[in-house]
């Protein structure tokens, strides 16, 4: 599966809501989609996993949806610290785990 | 709090092995709940997976390394292991070591700090 994320980048102001997409060429397994936020020198952090569930101690501005080969990240109320790049991610076709190229978020 | 650190040296010449091994503390290698994996993002890249383990023994690795890629476990030592021999300038990569989990949809909840492996003579 060939994961397509767009925009490439994306440029808000605090308080706006960012919406990302992520298309998978083959529809995904089950709910095997997660999406991941990862700071500049950081690794990434999980953010969603399941398509929808915030994973421990991810604010509830962050929500996951979507199925088969469309799926979204929204983020609420956008802070300067949402600053980063996210990437979507499916597990389960060869290969097991495949990422998408990144949204880069500018606040 | 669950802690996985990368370990393993920095510098590797072309067409040697590269060889990382992850400690992870406050877990147990020996989980039936988890896998452990290795991701790697060359710099300014996407993230790429090359493989994971189960206590099982079990592994699944990228079909792009397959030929090329070993991961083990040591349980006296709650770590695992990387190897990928026949490195090219093209394995320089920023390495991770995750944990994914079978409750959270195989989501890679935990990711240590990452180490910076340059391919070079």
């Amino acid at each position: 599966i060939v994961l397509t994320q767009s925009p490439g980048t994306l440029s808000l102001s605090p308080g706006e809501r960012a919406t990302l997409s992520c298309r998978a060429s083959e529809s995904v397994l089950s709910d095997y989609f997660a999406w991941y936020q990862q700071k500049p020198g950081q690794a990434p952090r999980l953010l969603i996993y399941g398509v929808s569930s915030r994973a421990t101690g991810v604010p509830d501005r962050f929500s996951g949806s979507g199925s088969g080969t469309d799926f979204t990240l929204t983020i609420n109320r956008l802070e300067p610290e949402d600053s980063a790049v996210y990437f979507c991610q499916q597990f389960g076709s060869s290969p097991l785990f495949t990422f998408g190229p990144g949204t880069k978020v500018n606040i | 709090q669950v802690r996985l650190q990368e370990s393993g040296p920095g510098l590797v010449k072309p067409s040697q092995t590269l060889s990382l091994t992850c400690s992870v503390s406050d877990d147990s290698i020996t989980s039936d709940s988890h896998h452990w994996n290795w991701i790697r993002q060359p710099a300014g890249k996407a993230l790429e997976w090359v493989g994971r383990i189960h206590i099982s023994g079990s592994t699944n690795y990228n079909p792009s390394l397959k030929r090329r890629v070993t991961i083990s476990l040591d349980t006296s030592k709650n770590q695992f292991s990387l190897q990928l021999t026949s490195v090219t300038a093209a394995d320089t990569a920023v390495y991770y070591c995750t944990r994914s989990s079978f409750f959270l949809s195989y989501g890679l909840d935990v990711w240590g700090q990452g180490t910076t492996v340059t391919v070079s003579s």
